[in-house]
């Protein structure tokens, strides 16, 4: 079976732009997380999506936004960047249990 | 919720040497228990988990025990190689999501 996908794998924008993550899950997998990863803040956990559904939300602001399609594939959004943005976005996929399985993730540099 | 507080590092061993890291958690019940490595430049793998009391998770010579009486989850590992260097995150489900601890950098010298 393949991974959990996700691209881009690497993105740089500047301040004040906006940016769009894509996550494709494991087959048969219908919930999707979403962390972001920083050498400051370690793992914070942004939103999860179970069939199209926001079941929980982490402590970003309304920037940060997700979505969930019906093939379980999911986006992130950022809009009007900040510097403190960059970071490694982790995507993980669920089947119905605990175990989340994680993507390689894509590295965003805001300049 | 659930939390874990995990050692943190640096961690540096030589190889073969014998590595532990600790683990402890509060929660409420027994929930399943994870370790989680992050290889350079990847993502986070599944190293292993535990879904109950007293269940050994184990892979690739790493082993943890789920340990109600202390509420930890320890990893060791006998003989470290340098292909072990790594970030390991203890970690627990929380209200659909992943809580995990602040991460542990291990780097083996060869």
């Amino acid at each position: 079976k393949a991974g959990v996908t996700q691209t881009p794998r690497y993105l740089i924008k500047t301040r004040g732009q906006q940016v769009t993550l894509s996550c494709s899950p494991i087959s048969g997998h219908r919930s999707v997380s979403w962390y972001q990863q920083t050498p400051g803040q370690g793992l914070q956990f942004l939103f999860e999506y179970f069939s199209e559904t926001q079941r929980n939300k982490g402590n970003f602001p309304g920037r940060f936004s997700g979505r969930q399609f019906s093939n379980s594939r999911s986006e992130m959004n950022v809009s009007t960047l900040e510097l403190g943005d960059s970071a490694l976005y982790l995507c993980a996929s669920s089947l119905h249990t605990d175990t989340q399985y994680f993507g390689p993730g894509t590295r965003l540099t805001v300049l | 919720g659930n939390s874990v507080t995990q050692m943190e590092g640096p961690v540096t061993l030589s190889e073969e040497a014998f590595l532990t890291i600790n683990c402890t958690y509060t929660a409420t019940g027994y929930p399943s228990l994870f370790w989680y490595v992050q290889y350079p430049g990847e993502g986070l793998q599944l190293l292993l988990k535990a879904t109950k009391a007293d269940d050994k998770g184990s892979n690739k010579g790493f082993e943890a025990t789920y340990r109600k009486e202390t509420t930890s989850f320890h990893l060791e590992k006998g003989s470290v190689q340098v292909s072990d260097s790594a970030v390991y995150f203890c970690a627990l489900p929380n209200d659909y999501k992943l809580s995990f601890g602040a991460g542990t950098t291990v780097t083996v010298r060869a």
